[in-house]
């Protein structure tokens, strides 16, 4: 069975630092697709970043990107130059091409002023 | 364009007591989820339609929960009757498509209903 296992379940970082989110999963599959979702305290869930297994390019969206080790089965996410609006649970989650998707618990962030 | 829309947004009620959620995807979503959430945890899947087909309720406690999809468009989650652990919120989302159609989309969540059974 897949699982995805977020380390982390709390931070805390200054604004304008950069921070790192980790997040390892366990799959036998070969093509799959992996999703970081930030939900802020108002609770609606809205995706961060994607990637797609067979890439091996890192996904990258404006200040947030991933570093994802296929062998390790690690991706982890990294938050440059945060801001306060950043304050979220971030949530890493897992699908292959013919099951559901499947969350970590969560890493609860705080963007410091 | 509108997002998920879910309603209501919160809901009280006493154990025994049944209950309904609705949810309205995203137009022209042929998928759409229906997640459990506990506080501090991450949505766990409670079932999937792809049109008006159940198509993954494996985790959907059949003896108290129900859900309908009629029309392929807004779906309603029921509980009847509520126990006390059911206290939770309740995520709806949907995506263009699902796994198994040989694309995984993305999913777009709902504002979720937040569940308190007293």
């Amino acid at each position: 069975a897949q699982t995805v296992t977020q380390s982390q379940p709390e931070m805390s970082v200054q604004e304008a630092e950069t921070v790192t989110l980790s997040c390892t999963y366990d799959t036998s599959e070969n093509n799959y697709y992996l999703f970081w979702y930030k939900q802020p305290p108002s609770r609606q869930m809205i995706l961060v970043i994607r990637q797609e297994a067979y890439k091996q390019q890192n996904a990258t969206e404006n200040r947030f990107s991933v570093n994802f080790q296929k062998a390790a089965k690690s991706f982890s996410l990294k938050i440059s130059d945060s801001q306060l609006g950043d304050t979220a649970m971030y949530f890493c989650a897992f699908t292959n091409r013919d099951d559901k998707i499947i969350f970590g618990k969560g890493t609860r962030l705080h963007i410091l002023p | 364009e509108a997002g998920v829309v879910q309603s209501p947004r919160y809901k009280i009620i006493e154990k025994k007591q049944p209950v309904a959620f609705w949810c309205n995807p995203i137009s022209g979503h042929n998928t759409l989820y229906w997640y459990l959430q506990n506080l501090g945890q991450g949505p766990e899947l409670l079932i999937r339609y792809e049109n008006e087909e159940a198509v993954d309720d494996s985790q959907l406690p059949k003896d108290r929960f129900s859900a309908e999809r009629l029309k392929g468009v807004d779906s309603t989650l029921k509980i009847q009757p509520a126990e006390l652990g059911d206290s939770a919120v309740y995520l709806c989302a949907s995506s263009l498509e699902g796994p198994g159609t040989g694309s995984t989309d993305t999913q777009y969540f709902g504002p979720g209903t937040r569940l308190t059974v007293l």
